[in-house]
């Protein structure tokens, strides 16, 4: 089945540091990649979409390339704020299920 | 902004109660899933209806679960009887699902419902 892995957290951060959060993923076929953020209290967010192998999403400073060779799609940012801080889920959609999978989220943290 | 409209917020009932939270999709989508976050289990896939039919709702326990979309502005997940177990909190979603796959559908969250179960 589909599967999603992401890093463990919590990461915790200075302010204008650079963020890595990686994620991979196992599917069938070729699935459409997200990074959603949940910030406390609140439900998911989109933050970016990638549907083919070697699209880069972006979006708010955030970026994330699907690479298909070694199936990942990891979030990156140059330099983080303090508002980022929140949960990061990565998650796939197959061609089939046409439902969300999600990891199991790593939580941010960014310190002044 | 169109948003998910999901009641209530949060909810503290007794081991046995039936409990029935509702979700308002945004207009004009016509897939709504439901999905419940613990801290143990992260985000879990309940059931997920497209134009009103359920498609999967296999990540759903059958014997005190039930999922039901009356009309296409109305979504309910109702519980009976609520165990402590099924405290968690419990997200509505609705998307644009068109007849051919599209990677780009995107599925809009409502912000939850926070479920007690004492």
């Amino acid at each position: 089945g589909n599967s999603v892995t992401q890093m463990e957290g919590p990461v915790t951060l200075s302010e204008e540091a650079f963020l890595t959060i990686n994620c991979t993923y196992t599917a069938t076929g070729y699935p459409s990649l997200f990074w959603y953020v949940q910030y406390p209290g609140e439900g998911l967010q989109l933050l970016l979409k990638a549907t083919k192998a070697d699209d880069k999403g972006s979006n708010k400073g955030f970026e994330a390339t699907y690479r298909k060779e070694t199936t990942s799609f990891h979030l990156e940012k140059g330099s983080v704020q303090v508002s980022d801080s929140a949960v990061y889920f990565c998650a796939l959609m197959d061609t089939g299920r046409r439902a969300l999978t999600f990891g199991s989220g790593t939580r941010l943290q960014v310190q002044p | 902004d169109a948003r998910v409209t999901q009641t209530p917020r949060h909810k503290v009932t007794e081991m046995g109660q039936e409990v029935t939270m509702r979700c308002q999709p945004i207009l004009g989508h016509n897939t709504v899933f439901w999905y419940r976050q613990t801290m143990m289990q992260g985000l879990e896939l309940l059931a997920y209806f497209r134009n009103r039919a359920p498609l999967d709702d296999s990540g759903m326990p059958k014997d005190r679960f039930s999922a039901e979309m009356p009309d296409a502005t109305l979504a309910t997940l109702k519980i009976q009887p609520s165990e402590p177990r099924d405290s968690a909190v419990y997200f509505c979603a609705s998307g644009l699902g068109t007849g051919g796959f599209s990677g780009a559908n995107v599925l809009t969250f409502g912000a939850g419902s926070r479920l007690t179960v004492l």
